[in-house]
């Protein structure tokens, strides 16, 4: 089982905002920065933040990403139907010497 | 444009080897950590291997230490994963991943389209 606890599931109607939260330890988010990826079924993972709040290049705005103690938010505004997919945290374990990820979020627009 | 074609996927029965490969091209491959992340069939993610640079620092996932190897051949561009004594619990699609930063828990900014290992 994961070490980062996401919520199994969001939702929202299209144009609101949505924030997921993963939540860790000392050991992972505490002292280590934070990724955020998302998924569509069948498909790869996504990078859409790292380091905590920083955004690779073509993702857009309405992804933000934030920090706070043992604790990360992947927030997603002027949500759309595109948006409906997996997302998953992760970050390095400093106990463990491995990175770990999330449980994951399901995205559902109403 | 950056690419990871990962093969070696297939089925093999319990106790059997696999030894999956990655071959990267569009990007200096000998400058970046890679990695190794499974899913298993309706599953989320969980991180497998990883690799610095020049594979001086190597890291597992507890349930594939001894198991397990990661290897790398910079002159080739290529990613490697030695799976011996595979179980049932192995069957996952294994995406091969390159590493965007210098260290531990770095983001993970390109991956493969996937190969399946099926355990049976």
């Amino acid at each position: 089982q994961s070490v980062l606890t996401q919520p199994p599931s969001v939702s929202a109607a299209p144009g609101q905002k949505v924030t997921i939260s993963c939540s860790g330890s000392s050991s992972n988010i505490g002292n280590n920065y934070v990724s955020w990826y998302q998924q569509f079924p069948g498909t790869a993972p996504k990078l859409l933040i790292y380091d905590n709040n920083k955004r690779p290049s073509g993702i857009p705005d309405r992804f933000s990403g934030s920090k706070s103690g043992t604790a990360a938010t992947l927030g997603i505004t002027g949500l759309q139907t595109g948006d409906e997919a997996d997302y998953y945290c992760g970050t390095w374990d400093t106990s463990l010497s491995a990175n770990v990820f999330g449980t994951g979020t399901k995205v559902t627009v109403l | 444009e950056v690419q990871l074609v990962e093969s070696g996927g297939g089925l093999v029965k319990p106790g059997g080897s696999l030894r999956l490969s990655c071959a990267a091209s569009g990007f200096t491959f000998s400058t970046y950590s890679m990695t190794w992340v499974r899913q298993a069939p309706g599953k989320g993610l969980e991180w497998v291997s990883s690799i610095n640079s020049v594979s001086t620092y190597i890291y597992y996932t507890d349930s594939v230490k001894g198991r397990f190897t990661i290897s790398r051949d910079n002159a080739e561009n290529s990613l490697f994963l030695q799976m011996d004594s595979l179980r049932a619990e192995d069957t996952a699609v294994y995406y091969c991943a390159r590493v965007e930063g210098q260290y531990d828990g770095s983001g993970i900014d390109y991956w493969g389209q996937g190969t399946l290992v099926t355990v049976s």
